[in-house]
């Protein structure tokens, strides 16, 4: 499978504690996206970056969320100090450099208790 | 002005009919109009795609109107299918980055 991948699918914790999502993206996809989706919404932007350089920050991103894509492949984004109100669908897209198309991967659903 | 509007929030239709799902922007920025289906529990699938230079774009059963002077475009599926039923998106991006999506329709299609 070539799509995007994303782990672990599912994640309960309880609040106050720190949760770590990993995306890897289709091969040789230069740009990768993190979006954060709650029910019966459409999802929401966080950030994105180009390789390895994070470009672009939501106001969304609060201090608890960090995001890394170290050596521009794989990409992680931590949440520390979770609050119920992070319970979501953390959705990871890649696309090729320039063009638009962005494709999704399935998700990491987090719940905090 | 970075809002997109989608309606209707959910819509039935019976097998082979017409569901058409329109959107509204703001931002005159936007050059990339996509398209994604979502079933539950699973991520968003783009479906089709349009830019700005042209007004209509078909793919297989899926067709995206495009009108740029009213910034409105719409996603009419034919003869559609009870596996078209998901939740359906637009969205708005530009420059390549981030996409701004809407708040999504639910379509049921009867047997």
């Amino acid at each position: 499978d070539t799509g995007v991948s994303q782990n672990p699918r599912h994640k309960i914790t309880k609040r106050g504690q720190n949760v770590t999502f990993r995306c890897d993206p289709i091969s040789e996809h230069n740009r990768l996206y993190w979006y954060r989706q709650t029910l019966g919404q459409g999802p929401e932007f966080l950030t994105y970056f180009q390789n390895e350089a994070q470009l672009e920050k939501s106001r969304l991103l609060s201090d608890r969320f960090s995001a890394e894509r170290p050596k521009g492949s794989f990409s992680t984004l931590e949440i520390q100090r979770t609050e119920q109100g992070d319970s979501a669908m953390y959705l990871c897209a890649s696309s090729p450099g320039s063009f638009h198309e962005q494709f999704f991967g399935p998700g990491t659903r987090l719940t905090v208790l | 002005q970075q809002q997109v509007k989608q309606s209707p929030q959910s819509l039935i239709v019976q097998k082979g009919g017409i569901p058409i799902i329109n959107c509204a922007y703001e931002n005159t920025a936007f050059d990339y109009f996509p398209w994604y289906q979502q079933f539950p529990g699973k991520g968003p699938a783009l479906l089709i795609a349009i830019r700005p230079d042209v007004s209509e774009k078909k793919e297989g059963r899926f067709t995206i109107s495009f009108n740029k002077s009213a910034k409105q475009f719409s996603l009419h599926i034919m003869d559609s299918q009870p596996g078209d039923s998901a939740t359906y998106f637009c969205a708005a991006g530009g420059s390549g980055s981030r996409l701004t999506f809407g708040e999504g329709t639910q379509l049921t299609v009867n047997p």
